[in-house]
């Protein structure tokens, strides 16, 4: 079965601290794809990052970086020095060749950073 | 990356109606989604629009009550039908874009219902 569980529902943090949003996913495909997706108040889906399963190195962009490890199953999201602008809920997906590219999304973590 | 148009934004709209949300993509895309999400929720997906059949329906998902057009592969509509309050949610159209498994979203339609 495919499955994403965000086990944080919710995360407050000061301005400029580091956060880490958790990811655990469970699959069957041995090809399958991982992303994270942010949704601000506004509501739109905006896309941060895709991965694929032969691939682990981490990625860092700017204050986001991912920690992909394949033995734990997860695929988990830090922010650091953490902003305003990153409140948002922050959604963690995962789709594979199986399933014919359906996206499975986790229930979300929603982030509040305060001033 | 795909950019993705979905009209009405919001609506408000009385019980036992229905509404229609369309879809507009700038680019040819192989697949197209409807998904739901209601009010603090995740995202559940209704069903797969194919170009030219009948939409592929989840559990729990039923083409009476969301029917779906695709006349193309640029444009698809999801009609959200006798309306109950708990219709009340967003609907987020998306797609694959031609690079393997990018999926975009469109803006979203909000939805409630009075």
């Amino acid at each position: 079965a495919q499955k994403v569980t965000q086990a944080q529902t919710e995360i407050s943090v000061v301005e400029k601290e580091d956060v880490t949003l958790d990811c655990v996913y469970e699959t069957r495909d041995t090809t399958y794809y991982l992303f994270w997706y942010k949704q601000p108040p506004s509501g739109e889906l905006v896309f941060l990052i895709r991965r694929n399963s032969f691939d682990e190195q981490n990625e860092i962009s700017g204050r986001y970086s991912w920690n992909f490890q394949k033995s734990t199953s997860s695929f988990n999201f830090t922010i650091t020095a953490s902003q305003v602008v990153d409140s948002a809920v922050y959604f963690c997906a995962l789709s594979g060749t199986l399933t014919g590219n359906q996206f499975y999304f986790g229930t979300g973590t929603s982030l509040t950073v305060i001033p | 990356s795909a950019v993705i148009s979905q009209k009405p934004s919001r609506d408000i709209c009385q019980r036992g109606t229905s509404l229609t949300i369309q879809c507009q993509v700038d680019s040819q895309v192989t697949m197209m989604f409807w998904y739901r999400q209601q009010p603090g929720q995740s995202l559940t997906l209704i069903a797969t629009a194919n170009q030219g059949s009948e939409a592929t329906y989840e559990s729990g998902f039923v083409i009476d009550k969301f029917p779906i057009s695709r006349p193309n592969l640029t444009f698809s509509t999801l009609t959200v039908s006798n309306l109950s309050p708990e219709d009340s949610s967003i609907y987020l159209c998306s797609v694959v874009g031609l690079t393997y498994n990018e999926q975009f979203f469109g803006p979203g339609t909000r939805l409630t219902v009075l």
